[in-house]
């Protein structure tokens, strides 16, 4: 079965600092891999995905990920971080449905917090 | 923008009742799916639905659990008898299906059971 590990479960950064939140899944064969963010009283907003190609993708806000099959993970990044940015982050794999619909299934997310 | 919604936003229950959530997928998705998230826990899986049948439900999803599509629009997610566990974020999704499409959220409605 696929899973997804959030390993940090609150990160601080400065305003202007760079960011990484880390990511690793575990799956049969090749994932689709996403980046959600949840703000406070919000649903969730897709940040980017992996379906395949370019191992290294671009979202919005500024974020992007690497996907890195030889280590199973797929860390978001950012050079410079806004107060913003400060939300719940939530990494998801993807399983294919029989029938054509599909399953994610989250991390525990990142609770980030910007100082500033 | 197309967008998924869900009414209420916040739903106070007592044990042991029924309540219905509702959910307005985007209009030219296909497959129809309820997440929840029990707070300061991980968002779940619970249901996916596609051309009016469940294809695929979660160990959460029991007998207390139902799903209906009782319109063109409407997407809802029923529990029976509310348990005190029940308390929750419930997300409402929908996506074109394929792998590779992205799965569109809505904003969640809390349920507290009392």
């Amino acid at each position: 079965a696929q899973s997804v590990t959030q390993p940090d479960i609150h990160i601080t950064v400065s305003e202007g600092a760079s960011l990484e939140l880390r990511c690793n899944y575990s799956y049969g064969a090749t994932p689709y891999l996403f980046w959600y963010v949840q703000s406070p009283g919000q649903g969730l907003q897709l940040l980017l995905k992996y379906f395949s190609g370019d191992t290294l993708v671009q979202g919005i806000k500024g974020f992007e990920a690497e996907f890195k099959r030889s280590q199973s993970s797929f860390n978001l990044r950012k050079p410079s971080v806004h107060w913003s940015d400060a939300a719940e982050y939530f990494c998801a794999v993807v399983r294919g449905l029989t029938g054509g619909g599909n399953k994610l299934t989250f991390g525990t997310g990142t609770q980030l917090k910007v100082e500033l | 923008e197309p967008e998924v919604t869900q009414t209420p936003s916040h739903q106070v229950t007592q044990m042991g009742q029924e309540v219905i959530l509702r959910c307005v997928p985007i209009s030219n998705h296909l497959y129809f799916y309820w997440y929840r998230q029990i707070l300061g826990q991980k968002v779940e899986f619970l249901v996916s639905f596609y051309n009016n049948e469940i294809s695929e439900k979660s160990e959460i999803f029991d007998d207390q659990f139902s799903v209906e599509r009782p319109d063109g629009s409407n997407f809802t997610l029923k529990i029976r008898s509310t348990k005190l566990e029940d308390s929750a974020m419930y997300f409402c999704a929908s996506d074109k299906g394929g792998g590779d499409n992205e799965q569109f959220f809505g904003p969640g409605t809390r349920l507290t059971v009392l």
